[in-house]
C-alpha cells in the first residue's frame, strides 16, 4: 500500500530551527515533494528531492533518504510567517502526488 | 511563472443547485491539470486527473456523473458540482503541470464551496 507520515503538530520558537520528519511507503518513486500551505490558501511548493542528499534553499533545506523511505524539511531562522502546514508529497510511478496528512507548525514568540 | 488562477474564489449556494469552478493556467500551457478536494484540517484529497482533449480520469469514490471535469484548452479545465448537497461543501483546489523536470503542480488559489 502507499502511505505517507509526518507529525500532526508541531511547535517551535521564533529565531529557533525545526525539522519536521516524513517517512513514505509507495508503490515505485519518482521524487519527494514539500509543500507550504497557510490557512485557507493553497500549497505553495518549497522543494523538490529525487536523489539522496541534502537540497538546500535559503532558511528552508530539504533531505532524502531513499533506502529509508524517509525525508525531513528544515527550516532555520524562524520567522512568524512560517506559521503553516506543512505537507509532504511523493510521486509515485504514475507521476502522481501522494499527500501527507500534513504538519501544523506553530510559532511562539 | 507557472500561475494558476481559480475563479470564483468563494461560492455559497443552495443545496441542488451546480456550481462550475474555472482553473486556467496564466502564463504556460498545462499538460495535466488535477482537481483536489480538502476539508478542514485534512490533507488534500486527489479528485481527478485532466488532459486537455481527453476525459478525466477519477479517482475511486469519486462520482464522474456528480463532479463534471472539461479540459477544453491547455489552459483552462472547469469542475462543476452538480447538485450540490451541504456535504459538498470543501475547498476545492485546482493544480496544472507543465510535465517539466519536476512534473511539479503549481496550485491555484482554491475556492471555498459552501453548500446550504
Amino acid at each position: 500500500g502507499q502511505n505517507i507520515d509526518q507529525p500532526t503538530e508541531m511547535t517551535a520558537t521564533e529565531g529557533a530551527i525545526v525539522q519536521i520528519n516524513c517517512t513514505y511507503q509507495t508503490s515505485g518513486f519518482n521524487g519527494l515533494f514539500w509543500y507550504q500551505q497557510h490557512a485557507g490558501e493553497a500549497p505553495t511548493f518549497l522543494s523538490y528531492n529525487v536523489l539522496d542528499g541534502l537540497e538546500e534553499k535559503g532558511r528552508f533545506s530539504s533531505f532524502l533518504s531513499r533506502s529509508k523511505g524517509y525525508s525531513y524539511l528544515l527550516l532555520k531562522e524562524l520567522q512568524m510567517k512560517d506559521s503553516a502546514s506543512y505537507l509532504c508529497a511523493t510521486m509515485d510511478s504514475n507521476y502522481q502526488l501522494i499527500w501527507g496528512a500534513g504538519t501544523k507548525l506553530i510559532i511562539k514568540p | 511563472g507557472a500561475v494558476v488562477s481559480q475563479h470564483p474564489s468563494r461560492v455559497i449556494c443552495k443545496s441542488g443547485t451546480s456550481v462550475k469552478i474555472e482553473c486556467r493556467s496564466l502564463d504556460f500551457q498545462a499538460t495535466t491539470m488535477f482537481w483536489y478536494r480538502q476539508f478542514p484540517k485534512q490533507s488534500l484529497m486527489l479528485m481527478a486527473t485532466s488532459n486537455e482533449g481527453s476525459k478525466a480520469t477519477y479517482e475511486q469514490g469519486v462520482e464522474k456523473d456528480k463532479f463534471l471535469i472539461n479540459h477544453a484548452s491547455l489552459t483552462l479545465s472547469t469542475l462543476t458540482v452538480t447538485s450540490a448537497h451541504p456535504e459538498d461543501s470543501s475547498f476545492y483546489i485546482c493544480s496544472a503541470t507543465t510535465g517539466g523536470d519536476y512534473n511539479e503542480q503549481f496550485f491555484g488559489p482554491g475556492t471555498r464551496l459552501t453548500v446550504l
